[in-house]
């Protein structure tokens, strides 16, 4: 099993749209977990940190199901912003992050 | 401003002529780090360092050299560049020893092509 795998999409949507991204991880020791994003051939930013189940920030949800080792991002009414590749990010198990390879979105007029 | 800065930003050179990739924080940052970003294999860890004069291996350290005589630097060597070496190269600092906990800020990136 990967250390993370994540549909590299892309998701085409349109704007205001509803869109969930998952992720599952396969270290089990992981105990803190991000979404980065990444606009084409720029630096990843930090999105939101997860923390216990889950948590939400504006129209940024991220769920945590460390039963089943999945991580999720829903994004609600979608922006052209929006458009950018999503990295899911768990904690590996000695102090450094995991990086998956990103889900591709782009939000379309 | 905080930030890490990155130079050069762009790189094309020849196999076999060594060059450094300089990376700089000014936020006193402890922790500090090299990822290589190639398309399909996502970022991958070159070499990261807990503190100055302490540095250690990543997931892909192959053909790189770093070191860490500064708190503020972490500069990246390749000593003999190879064409698979061709690859977008970020520097990441983060704010604790712990980098799993807490948010990583990411250099604007170096692309170097290698021919």
């Amino acid at each position: 099993r990967k250390e993370v795998e994540q549909d590299p999409g892309p998701f085409n949507v349109p704007e205001g749209a509803t869109v969930a991204f998952n992720c599952t991880y396969s270290n089990s020791a992981s105990q803190s977990f991000f979404w980065y994003r990444q606009d084409c051939r720029k630096e990843p930013k930090l999105l939101m940190s997860v923390y216990s189940s889950g948590n939400e920030d504006g129209r940024f949800t991220a769920q945590l199901n460390r039963a089943s080792q999945y991580i999720s991002l829903l994004i609600r009414d979608s922006k052209l912003s929006d458009s950018a590749t999503y990295l899911c990010v768990p904690g590996g198990s000695q102090g450094n992050l995991i990086f998956g390879k990103g889900t591709k979105l782009s939000v379309k007029p | 401003e905080a930030q890490v800065t990155q130079n050069p930003r762009y790189l094309i050179t020849v196999t076999g002529k060594k060059l450094t990739v300089t990376c700089s924080q000014n936020m006193n940052h402890e922790y500090m780090s090299w990822y290589r970003q190639d398309p399909g294999l996502g970022l991958r860890q070159i070499y990261y360092s807990m503190n100055v004069e302490v540095t250690d291996k990543g997931d892909v350290p192959e053909g790189y050299k770093v070191s860490r005589k500064e708190k503020r630097n972490f500069p990246l060597i390749l000593e003999s560049p190879s064409p698979n070496q061709t690859s977008l190269y970020f520097c990441a600092s983060s704010t604790i020893l712990a980098p799993s906990t807490d948010t990583q800020y990411f250099g604007p990136g170096t692309r170097l092509t290698v021919l």
